[in-house]
C-alpha cells in the first residue's frame, strides 16, 4: 500500500528556471494539499485541490506559483522564473473523502535555487 | 501572525522518562488538532490527533491534552525512547472550513539514552 509519492526528491534550478515539482496521492485519496517549509521554519499551507479543480489557494504567493491536479496523473506544483527565496522543501499530503482531517505526507522535494 | 505557537525550540529529556511538549493557539475557530513527527529529510508522520469535543486522547505511549479555555495543547510521551528523537509540529484546522492545517514552528526533541 504505497504512501504519498513525490518526485524528484531533490531538484537544483538556476535562478529563471521553471521548476515540476509531482505529487502522486495515496492510493482512494482525492484531496492533496500542497506545504512549503523554509529552513527553521514550520510548514506553510500553499494550496488544496481535488481532481481538476483548486478549492484553496489562499497560500499561493500571486505570482509565478501554479498548481493542478488532473482527472489522470499527479498533482503538479510549477514555480516559473525561480528565485533564491524560492529554496525549500515543499510537502504534498492527501486524504481521503472519508477521513479529510488527517493528511498524510509525502517525503518532500527540496529545491534548491542556485 | 502565528496562529499555532511552539515557544520551546528544543527540548532534552532523559530516556525512559516523560516528555513533555506544548502548543498553544490563537483562532477559536480551531476545532481539531494533530500532532506530526518529523525525521531531517522527511516528511511528517501523523503521531495522534483531537477533536475540541474531547480533552484527552491516548494512543499508547502518546497522549494528547487540549485546554479549550487557556488555548493550549500539550503531548506527552511515556516513557520516552531514543528513537523519539525528532521534530514535533503540532498542527491545528477548522472542520468547516477546507481542511488546511495551520502548524507550529516545530520542538526538537532529544532523548538521551
Amino acid at each position: 500500500n504505497a504512501g504519498v509519492m513525490q518526485n524528484p526528491r531533490h531538484l537544483v534550478r538556476r535562478r529563471g528556471q521553471e521548476a515540476r515539482l509531482r505529487c502522486s496521492p495515496m492510493k482512494g485519496h482525492s484531496h492533496v494539499y500542497w506545504y512549503r517549509q523554509l529552513p527553521e521554519e514550520g510548514l506553510k499551507f500553499m494550496v488544496y485541490l481535488q481532481k481538476e479543480n483548486i478549492i484553496d489557494e489562499s497560500g499561493m504567493p500571486k505570482e509565478r506559483f501554479s498548481a493542478e491536479f488532473p482527472k489522470e496523473g499527479p498533482s503538479i506544483l510549477r514555480i516559473q522564473q525561480v528565485v533564491r527565496g524560492d529554496s525549500a522543501a515543499y510537502f504534498c499530503a492527501s486524504s481521503s473523502s472519508g477521513s479529510v482531517y488527517e493528511q498524510y505526507f509525502g517525503p518532500g522535494t527540496r529545491l534548491t535555487v542556485t | 501572525d502565528q496562529q499555532v505557537k511552539q515557544n520551546s525550540p528544543s527540548l532534552s529529556v532523559q530516556e525512559g522518562r516523560i516528555s513533555i511538549l506544548n502548543c498553544d493557539y490563537t483562532n477559536s475557530m480551531f476545532d481539531y488538532f494533530l500532532w506530526y513527527k518529523k525525521y531531517p529529510a522527511e516528511g511528517p508522520t501523523f503521531l495522534i490527533s483531537i477533536s475540541s469535543i474531547k480533552d484527552k486522547n491516548e494512543d499508547g505511549r502518546f497522549t494528547v491534552f487540549l485546554n479549550k479555555s487557556a488555548k493550549h495543547l500539550s503531548l506527552h510521551i511515556v516513557p520516552s525512547q531514543p528513537g523519539d528523537s525528532a521534530v514535533y509540529f503540532c498542527a491545528a484546522t477548522t472542520t468547516s472550513g477546507t481542511y488546511k492545517y495551520i502548524f507550529g514552528t516545530g520542538t526538537r526533541l532529544k532523548v538521551l539514552a
